[in-house]
């Protein structure tokens, strides 16, 4: 199982682009990344899953350098509601998943 | 289509009891996994189960126990309850059976008297 490394938290304003990166030096040749967001008790939403390059959809980009060994999520224009937990996996399930602190963004106005 | 349903939402129990959570899946997901979020220990992974088989189990002890029945519903049942099983419990459903992509219900909000 990849272990992940996330900055604990960051801070952003309202309008900027934001990016969060995830170290994950030792990912496996078929392990997929995947990122959530996680609101205060609530589930985590599943935001974006890549293998390599970039992919994106209507929230967010995921940039994966060639060596996949990180991974940068980028959300673009952040507004207050994006406040929340961001959660970097890698891998599939399996018995030694973990979540990770994951990184606290805090968006003010 | 519908997304994961857990139920009850809240509930409180004595210590010693026991109790079953439940889970519904995202219609056609056949994967379904359960975690425990604490203040302390976050999100913590419980169990997976695929076709009413578990196939992955986390670090809990066998206090914890789940089932996955033909049409993809799940429990998860804890006996002799302890205090620090106080916790929010969540379900999430895959499609695909083994990857991250897990959508996640609002989770059941357990507290421990």
């Amino acid at each position: 199982l990849a272990k992940t490394t996330q900055p604990i938290s960051m801070d952003s304003y309202e309008g900027q682009e934001v990016n969060i990166t995830c170290s994950h030096n030792n990912i496996a040749t078929n392990d997929y990344i995947t990122w959530y967001q996680q609101f205060p008790s609530q589930g985590p939403r599943f935001i974006i899953q890549g293998y390599k390059t970039k992919v994106t959809n209507e929230v967010a980009s995921l940039f994966i350098p060639a060596d996949r060994k990180s991974s940068t999520l980028s959300l673009p224009r952040v507004s207050l509601s994006d406040t929340a937990v961001y959660y970097c996996l890698v891998g599939e399930i399996n018995n030694d998943m973990r979540f990770g602190a994951g990184t606290r963004l805090t968006v003010k106005p | 289509k519908a997304g994961v349903t857990q139920t009850p939402r809240y509930l409180i129990k004595t210590r010693g009891q026991q109790v079953t959570l439940s889970c519904s899946p995202i219609s056609g997901h056949r994967s379904v996994s359960w975690y425990q979020q604490t203040p302390g220990q976050g999100l913590q992974f419980l169990f997976e189960y695929f076709s009413e088989t578990q196939r992955n189990k986390g670090n809990f002890p066998g206090r914890f126990s789940g089932r996955q029945f033909s049409n993809s519903r799940s429990e998860m049942n804890v006996s002799t309850l302890e205090l620090g099983d106080s916790a929010l419990y969540l379900c999430a459903s895959n499609p695909w059976g083994v990857t991250y992509e897990q959508y996640f219900g609002p989770g059941t909000r357990l507290t421990v008297t």
